[in-house]
């Protein structure tokens, strides 16, 4: 059973620049997520997808942050115009979705930005 | 505001011996609530997870406790073994498809 897959796995650029980053969920997990964990913090959450349909989105989500689930399968997540504050670990995360409730996100190992 | 709250920073058990992590939440929503472990370089693994209907569920040497009058849960894990040395992380779900994570707490079993 393949994990949720992320990449690139550390991502380094300078301030203005744009990055972009890449989920593949855990096969035939309807349900996707992006979280954003800072150093000793928990993970926060930032947007969710059930398919390809984006459901929910965080404040922390500005403007210059979208996320994309073309369909309904990988996942895209993209900052622009990067600032020093977006330096963090981004995780995705899947679950099954498909009417079941209650059911536990899983985790992939992230994909941590540094922002020069 | 911290909805879920894990109050202590670091816990240090010696092995063979019981580990209680705690954790406290605020929101009523809430009504799922999960446990996640994290090594370092990692992403959280899942643990052991909780409806708000039940008070108690076992998983091996892992068994989580619900307080909802409280509204706290524990999670116990015995006996502690070295490999179980990494940060937990609480969560909650309720409401919403969002977790909501505590800041975790660094567990460590000395051998």
């Amino acid at each position: 059973d393949t994990g949720v897959s992320q990449n690139p796995r550390h991502k380094i650029t300078k301030r203005g620049q744009n990055v972009t980053f890449r989920c593949d969920p855990i096969s035939e997990h309807n349900r996707l997520y992006w979280y954003r964990q800072t150093l000793g913090q928990g993970p926060e959450f930032l947007t969710y997808f059930q398919n390809e349909a984006q459901l929910e989105k965080s404040r922390l989500l500005s403007d210059r942050f979208s996320a994309e689930r073309p369909k309904g399968s990988f996942s895209t997540l993209e900052i622009q115009r990067t600032e020093q504050g977006d330096s963090a670990m981004y995780l995705c995360a899947s679950s099954p979705g498909g009417g079941l409730w209650n059911q536990p996100q899983h985790f992939g190992d992230g994909t941590r930005l540094s922002i020069l | 505001d911290q909805q879920v709250k894990q109050n202590s920073p670091s816990l240090s058990v010696q092995e063979g011996r019981i580990s209680i992590l705690n954790c406290d939440y605020t929101n009523s929503m809430f009504d799922y609530f999960l446990w996640y472990k994290k090594y370092p370089a990692e992403g959280p693994t899942f643990l052991i997870s909780i409806s708000s209907i039940k008070d108690k569920n076992e998983d091996g040497r892992f068994t989580v406790f619900l307080n909802k009058s409280a509204k706290h849960l524990s999670l116990h894990i015995v006996p502690s073994q070295p490999g179980d040395s990494a940060v937990y992380f609480c969560a909650a779900q309720g409401g919403s498809e969002k977790l909501v994570f505590g800041k975790g707490m660094k567990l460590t079993v000395n051998p």
